[in-house]
């Protein structure tokens, strides 16, 4: 099963609105990432948040880590039609075999206007 | 300072041909990694490579895939004998030595294969 999966599968809201996406995972980790995915192209790196942090902001972004729970959530606020993609969270966790991101399901935003 | 460069951008193979995805990582990377993704699903790690070494190949399928990252060059992910169950998006991704921790991933804009 997945490490990482997302929360909703699919959201549609209106701008302006606010979006949150949540993140589940099984095992420790050392951090923890979400990615954005427009149609048809690669994944773009939007937010790293450390096992030891709680909460990290990057311009419209919030991402919470509650390791307790095993989840994180990312939060787009006063949302536009351009942030309209898939979303996914990723877990970093250091292995014998070296490092790498395990991804998970991913939500599909979409903001209309 | 380009990113990381895949091609070619769609790939059309017959059932049986070999498939050659290249990456070239963003310049200073050293860590390399392909992914495959099916339709409205996430990414599947496949292959994690250093230069001219495989780290885990854990989620690459024992046989016809293989992949390499040479010392000069592109990594190459190579498909031998295609299926149609091969049909995906394939996607590279490089980071820099992390002194440990694993730092954001640049992607490339992925090949699609498509074997008919």
């Amino acid at each position: 099963s997945q490490q990482g999966e997302e929360d909703p599968q699919a959201l549609s809201i209106q701008e302006g609105e606010n979006a949150t996406m949540n993140c589940s995972y099984k095992t420790s980790i050392n951090n923890l990432q979400w990615y954005r995915q427009n149609s048809g192209r690669g994944l773009v790196h939007l937010i790293l948040i450390r096992s030891n942090e709680r909460e990290k902001h990057s311009g419209r972004l919030r991402v919470t880590l509650d390791t307790s729970k095993k989840s994180s959530s990312l939060l787009i606020t006063a949302s536009r039609a351009a942030d309209t993609a898939s979303y996914f969270c990723a877990t970093a966790i250091l292995t014998g075999g070296g490092n790498k991101l395990t991804f998970g399901t991913g939500t599909q935003l979409k903001v209309e206007l | 300072n380009a990113g990381v460069m895949q091609n070619p951008r769609h790939l059309v193979r017959r059932r049986g041909q070999e498939a050659r995805l290249r990456c070239s990582p963003v310049k200073g990377h050293s860590h390399v990694y392909w992914y495959r993704q099916l339709p409205e699903e996430g990414l599947k790690f496949m292959v994690y490579l250093q230069k001219e070494n495989i780290i885990d190949e854990s989620g690459m399928p024992k046989e016809r895939f293989s992949a390499e990252f040479p010392k000069e060059g592109p990594s190459i992910l190579r498909i031998q004998q295609v299926v149609r169950g091969d049909s995906a998006a394939y996607f590279c991704a490089s980071s820099p030595i992390s002194g440990g921790e694993v730092l954001g991933y640049t992607f490339g804009s992925g090949t699609r294969l498509t074997v008919v």
